[in-house]
């Protein structure tokens, strides 16, 4: 079946550095990647739909300039946190949608923010 | 907007026994699809189970089952026969006509027990 690499699964950093978390889709082309952020047993809130080739559209309410998002190949979106803060802790995870409009999730990131 | 709601923060079943775990949603939308995912302690999200709302037939998958009730606006997931590994978060989520954007409920906190 269709697989979603996520990359860290787990990372921490020390407040005010960047973090860049990928996400990638291995055997298939996802021009639409979605990115969500899950806090402790908390439900999965959509951050930014992200677009190959173009600019991503984020949600009300998320710093575009904060949470940096680049899907500049079929198979590649990125989230960078920029300038990261303890209250950045959280577990973000990506969904690549496939030609058929089939979603697939990654198996998330931890981020642990000093 | 979308709403989904999941009324039930925690459930617990005996091994062997069927479970039903709620979700209510509302939409001005005709045309939505409803989802059910499940999420161990490990992170990712797990696909389980997916209801078109045009369908006029409730979806099963396995031990699966989806008690679709279009006029009440419900779509329970039935787990039938339920085994240890069923003990998860369980996610019920609506689609958006027009994308895979997805609103999630709260969740369900599924524990099997011998």
């Amino acid at each position: 079946g269709a697989v979603v690499s996520q990359h860290p699964s787990r990372v921490i950093c020390k407040s005010g550095t960047s973090v860049k978390i990928e996400c990638r889709s291995l055997d298939f082309q996802a021009t639409t990647m979605f990115w969500y952020r899950q806090f402790p047993k908390q439900s999965l809130m959509l951050m930014a739909t992200s677009n190959e080739g173009s600019k991503a559209t984020y949600e009300q309410g998320v710093e575009k300039d904060k949470f940096l998002i680049n899907h500049a190949s079929l198979t590649l979106s990125t989230l960078t946190v920029t300038s990261a803060h303890p209250e950045d802790s959280s577990f973000y995870i990506c969904s690549a949608e496939n030609q058929a409009e089939k979603l697939f999730f990654g198996s998330g990131t931890q981020l642990s923010v000093l | 907007a979308q709403k989904i709601t999941q009324t039930q923060p925690g459930m617990f079943v005996q091994e062997k026994e069927a479970v039903t775990l709620d979700c209510t949603y509302d939409t001005s939308d005709q045309s939505y699809g409803l989802f059910w995912y499940k999420q161990p302690s490990s992170g990712e999200m797990i696909f389980l189970i997916y209801q078109g709302s045009y369908d006029e037939q409730n979806a099963t998958e396995g031990r699966y089952s989806l008690n679709f009730q279009k006029a009440r606006k419900s779509a329970n997931l039935v787990i039938s026969a339920s085994q240890l590994g069923d003990s998860a978060m369980y996610f019920c989520a609506m689609r958006e006509p027009g994308g895979n954007k997805l609103t999630f409920g709260t969740g369900t906190q599924l524990k099997v027990e011998l």
